[in-house]
């Protein structure tokens, strides 16, 4: 199984700031990567595809980018909303797996 | 408007079976894979597994194939997973998802004690 690692498991930042959570995996992935963003109520929404393609009606403050085995969503001018566990996931190979999830808060 | 409904969920003892529903609308659910996902409490999201639109290939996790079935019924708009055997570990919110991960139900949860 590829396996998937967010090595920032819980992120503090400021409303405004740019936020960057990165992804990477145990083996090319091919540009086979989404992000997820996961509110505390359970909601999961896809943000960004393929890896930097954004899922339509994601806000333009999310972006993606990244190649090979290192990926990464960044957030520009962090907003209240935002609050939330971001996810990375890989559909490469099966079995689709995903990263273990970065919590981001606000400072 | 797609929409994604799990139901099912609830108390189970340790060993037993359960089965999930999904029930979709707002799209043609004949045409699109379909997945299952599932959270344990305070854990990440794990990938059980995907349905084809004529249920002629269906992907599993490994450490979970004998565990899960994945089905479907395009007349009913519904997918399925049949839990059996479960364990205290099989607890979780457990999501639908249709092909591409771009729509996702709300979770139904899944209890496993004695």
């Amino acid at each position: 199984d590829i396996q998937m690692t967010q090595t920032t498991s819980s992120l503090s930042a400021s409303l405004g700031d740019r936020v960057t959570i990165s992804c990477s995996a145990s083996q090319g992935i091919s540009n086979y990567l989404n992000w997820y963003q996961q509110k505390p109520d359970g909601t999961v929404k896809l943000l960004i595809y393929y890896t930097s393609s954004l899922h339509s009606g994601v806000p333009s403050r999310f972006s993606g980018s990244g190649s090979g085995t290192d990926y990464s969503l960044t957030i520009s001018n962090l907003e209240p909303e935002d609050i939330a566990t971001y996810y990375c996931q890989q559909y490469s190979k099966l079995p689709y797996t995903f990263g273990g999830g970065t919590k981001l808060e606000i400072k | 408007e797609v929409k994604l409904l799990e139901s099912g969920g609830g108390l189970v003892q340790p060993g037993g079976s359960l089965k999930l529903s999904c029930a979709a609308s707002g799209f043609d659910f004949s045409r699109y894979w379909m997945s299952w996902v599932r959270q344990a409490p305070g854990k990440g999201l794990e990938w059980i597994g995907e349905i084809n639109p004529d249920s002629s290939t269906i992907n599993y996790t490994p450490s979970l194939k004998d565990k899960f079935i994945i089905s479907r019924d395009n007349a009913k708009n519904t997918l399925y997973l049949q839990m059996s055997k479960v364990r205290s570990e099989d607890t979780a919110l457990y999501y639908c998802a249709r092909r591409g991960f771009a729509y996702w139900g709300q979770g139904t949860l899944v209890t496993v004690s004695a």
